[in-house]
């Protein structure tokens, strides 16, 4: 079954300092990509996708990620992080259809 | 625009009630899901309903029932609740496959049965 791995589970940093969030995942196939953003208190929202194309990126709030098919990763950067960008992260994959697997998530505080 | 609604925004049970979660989009979507989300674990899907009149298993279905009223609703049933069912609770909607299309979220429903 696929997978989705997150390597931190919680992230403390202060602010400007540079963030990188990472995520593997388990299949061999075409994939789409996806990173979400929960902020205390909100719904989850679309923070990036990868569909095809450029393996770099772009996405809300100054956050990028890349995708490298030979490590089968989706990493999440920021140059320098807010404190606004206190918030639980989400990796995700879908292989096809409608099932899209989330990671378990990592929770970032950015201390002022 | 309000998007994706649910309600109730918490609910507690008791070991064996049942109920019912409420979820709507107005943005005319075709897909709709249920997930739940677990802290350690992420979001599971429950169910999933590709277009009106069709709803499917997820990773998590058991001890759960669904039904696609129309374009816009879509009803998580807990028949007899667990507390392995305390978690919160989050519809999501989106145009089309979500291997095309990214999900959007409802604001969750916090469920706690004791």
């Amino acid at each position: 079954a696929q997978s989705v791995s997150q390597h931190n589970h919680h992230v403390i940093l202060s602010e400007a300092a540079s963030l990188e969030l990472g995520c593997n995942y388990s299949y061999g196939g075409t994939v789409n990509l996806f990173w979400y953003v929960q902020y205390p208190g909100q719904h989850l929202q679309l923070l990036l996708k990868y569909f095809s194309g450029d393996p770099l990126v772009k996405g809300i709030k100054g956050f990028e990620a890349e995708f490298i098919k030979s490590k089968f990763s989706f990493n999440l950067r920021k140059p320098s992080v807010q404190w606004s960008d206190t918030a639980e992260y989400f990796c995700a994959v879908n292989t096809g259809g409608f099932k899209t697997i989330f990671g378990a998530g990592t929770r970032l505080f950015v201390k002022a | 625009n309000a998007g994706v609604t649910q309600t109730p925004k918490f609910q507690v049970l008791k070991t064996g009630q049942s109920m019912t979660l409420q979820c709507a989009q107005d943005m005319n979507h075709n897909s709709m899901y249920w997930y739940r989300q677990d802290p350690g674990m992420g979001l599971r899907l429950i169910y999933y309903s590709a277009s009106e009149g069709t709803t499917d298993k997820g990773e998590v279905p058991n001890g759960y029932n669904v039904s696609r009223l129309n374009k816009r609703e879509f009803s998580l049933r807990l028949e007899s609740a667990a507390p392995s069912q305390t978690s919160v609770y989050f519809c999501a909607s989106s145009e089309d496959k979500t291997y095309n299309s990214p999900l959007h979220f409802g604001n969750g429903t916090r469920l706690t049965v004791t």
